[in-house]
C-alpha cells in the first residue's frame, strides 16, 4: 500500500517566525510531487509541482525542496503571517498513473 | 476563482436517496477528478475522467458512479445514500499530463439525514 506521510499533523507558529514541515513518500517509481495550500472554507490551491531530485521551488515567502532518492520534500515558510494559516497538502504522483496519492496535510496556525 | 464550477453548493437529503453532483472544468481542461472529504479526513480520490473516458479509479464505492460528457462537464451520482456519505465533494480539473496542476472547484457539501 502506497503511503504519503506528512508531519507534523498540526503546527502552531508565532507570527514572524519561520517554519517548515515534511512530506514523505515512496522513493521508488517517483514521477512528481505536488504541494497544495488549503485554507478553511476554501478549495485547495496549487503551490508547486516538483519533478526533479534536488528541485527547489519558491513563491514569495514559501519554498520547497525535493529529495526523490530518500523520498521526502520540505516546505518552508519564512516570516509567517496570519494569512499563511492553512492546511498544507502534498500529493505523490507515481509513474504518471494519473492518480495522485494525497497526504493528510499539516495544519498550520499562525499566532499573532 | 479557479474556473471550475460545481453545483449545487449544498445538498441535504435523506438516507436511501440518490443525488447527482455536477462539475464544469476550466476551459480547455480535459481531465476531471472527483474527491471526497469527510469530517476530519483528508482528501480521498474517487475517480478521474479524461476526455470522456474513465482513466483512474480510487476508493469509490459501488453505490457511486460518475461520467464525463462530450462537453467535458462531469456528474457524480451517489445512490442508496447512507449517513456516512455526508461529506464535502470536490471536483478538480487539469490538462492532459499528470504533472499539470489540478484546479479545484468550491465543493458540494452533502448532508445525509
Amino acid at each position: 500500500i502506497l503511503n504519503v506521510e506528512q508531519s507534523p499533523q498540526s503546527l502552531h507558529v508565532q507570527e514572524g517566525d519561520s517554519t517548515n514541515f515534511t512530506c514523505s513518500f515512496p522513493s521508488s517509481n517517483f514521477y512528481a510531487l505536488h504541494w497544495y495550500r488549503w485554507e478553511t472554507a476554501k478549495s485547495p490551491e496549487a503551490l508547486f509541482v516538483m519533478t526533479l531530485n534536488g528541485d527547489e521551488k519558491k513563491k514569495g515567502r514559501i519554498s520547497a525542496t525535493l529529495n526523490t532518492k530518500e523520498g521526502y520534500s520540505y516546505l518552508y515558510i519564512k516570516g509567517s503571517q496570519p494569512e499563511d494559516s492553512a492546511t498544507y497538502l502534498c500529493a505523490f504522483d507515481m509513474d504518471s498513473n494519473y492518480q495522485l496519492i494525497w497526504g493528510a496535510g499539516t495544519k498550520l496556525i499562525i499566532k499573532p | 476563482d479557479s474556473g471550475v464550477t460545481q453545483t449545487p453548493k449544498h445538498l441535504i437529503t435523506a438516507t436511501g436517496q440518490r443525488v447527482t453532483l455536477r462539475c464544469s472544468p476550466r476551459s480547455g481542461d480535459l481531465s476531471v477528478y472527483w474527491y471526497q472529504q469527510s469530517l476530519d479526513q483528508g482528501l480521498q480520490f474517487l475517480i478521474q475522467y479524461y476526455n470522456g473516458e474513465e482513466r483512474a479509479k480510487g476508493n469509490i464505492l459501488e453505490r457511486f458512479s460518475a461520467q464525463q460528457f462530450p462537453d467535458l462537464h462531469s456528474e457524480l451520482n451517489l445512490s442508496s445514500l447512507e449517513l456516512g456519505d455526508s461529506a464535502l465533494y470536490f471536483c478538480a480539473s487539469s490538462g492532459w499530463v499528470s504533472t499539470d496542476t489540478q484546479y479545484f472547484g468550491p465543493g458540494t457539501r452533502l448532508t445525509v439525514l
